[in-house]
C-alpha cells in the first residue's frame, strides 16, 4: 500500500517560522503537492516538487529529498489567515494520474 | 483562470433520491477526477476520466455513476445513497500529460443524505 505520513496537528506563533514535515513510502513517485485547506473548504495548490531541493514562492517554501523519501512545507511570517490543514500529496506515475494524500496537518497559528 | 465550478454548493437528499453533481472547467484539462472528503480525512479518490474517457474507478458503489459528456463537463449521478455518503464532494482537474501537472480542485459540493 501507499504510505503518506504527517503530523496530526502543529500550533505556532503568528510571525514566527513552521515547518511540516512528511515523508512517504509509495510504489511510485512523480512528484509531491502541497495544498492548503480551510476548514469546509476545498484544497488549494501551494507548491509541486519534482526534483530534490527546495522551491520558495513568497512566504511559503517546499523541499524534497527522493532519497529520503522526505518533503517539508515551510511557511515564514505566519499570519492567523494561515491557520488550516496543509495536504501533502503524491503523484505516483506520469501523465494523468491522480493523487494520493497523507491525513494531512492541522495548523493553528496563536498570537 | 484556474477556476473548476461546481454546483451545487449544497444538496439534501433523501435515501430514494435521484440527483447530480455537476463540474465544469474551461482550462482544456482533459484529464478530471471525483474525490469524496469526510470531515478531518483527506479526499479520497473516486473515479478519473481521462480523455472523456473513464480510467479509473476506485470500487466505488454503483449508487454513484460518473458521466463526461465533454471536455469540459464532469457529472456525478447520484441515486439510492445512504446517510454514511454524506460528504464534501470534490471535483478536479488536471492538463495533459504534462510531468508534474498540477491538480486544481473545484470549491465542493456538501451533501447530506437524511
Amino acid at each position: 500500500g501507499q504510505n503518506i505520513d504527517q503530523p496530526t496537528e502543529m500550533t505556532a506563533t503568528e510571525g514566527a517560522i513552521v515547518q511540516i514535515n512528511c515523508t512517504y513510502q509509495t510504489s511510485g513517485f512523480n512528484g509531491l503537492f502541497w495544498y492548503q485547506q480551510h476548514a469546509g473548504e476545498a484544497p488549494t495548490f501551494l507548491s509541486y516538487n519534482v526534483l530534490d531541493g527546495l522551491e520558495e514562492k513568497g512566504r511559503f517554501s517546499s523541499f524534497l529529498s527522493r532519497s529520503k523519501g522526505y518533503s517539508y512545507l515551510l511557511l515564514k511570517e505566519l499570519q492567523m489567515k494561515d491557520s488550516a490543514s496543509y495536504l501533502c500529496a503524491v503523484r505516483l506515475y506520469s501523465g494523468n494520474t491522480p493523487l494520493v494524500f497523507g491525513k494531512g496537518t492541522r495548523l493553528s497559528v496563536i498570537a | 483562470d484556474t477556476e473548476v465550478t461546481q454546483t451545487p454548493k449544497h444538496l439534501v437528499m433523501g435515501m430514494t433520491n435521484k440527483k447530480s453533481l455537476k463540474c465544469e472547467q474551461h482550462m482544456g484539462h482533459r484529464a478530471m477526477y471525483w474525490y469524496k472528503q469526510k470531515a478531518k480525512k483527506p479526499p479520497e479518490l473516486m473515479f478519473v476520466y481521462s480523455y472523456e474517457k473513464l480510467s479509473i474507478n476506485e470500487s466505488v458503489p454503483s449508487r454513484f455513476s460518473p458521466e463526461c459528456p465533454n471536455s469540459s463537463l464532469l457529472n456525478l449521478h447520484l441515486h439510492a445513497l445512504q446517510p454514511e455518503d454524506s460528504a464534501l464532494y470534490l471535483c478536479a482537474s488536471s492538463p495533459t500529460d504534462r510531468v508534474g501537472n498540477t491538480i486544481y480542485f473545484g470549491e465542493g459540493s456538501w451533501l447530506t443524505v437524511v
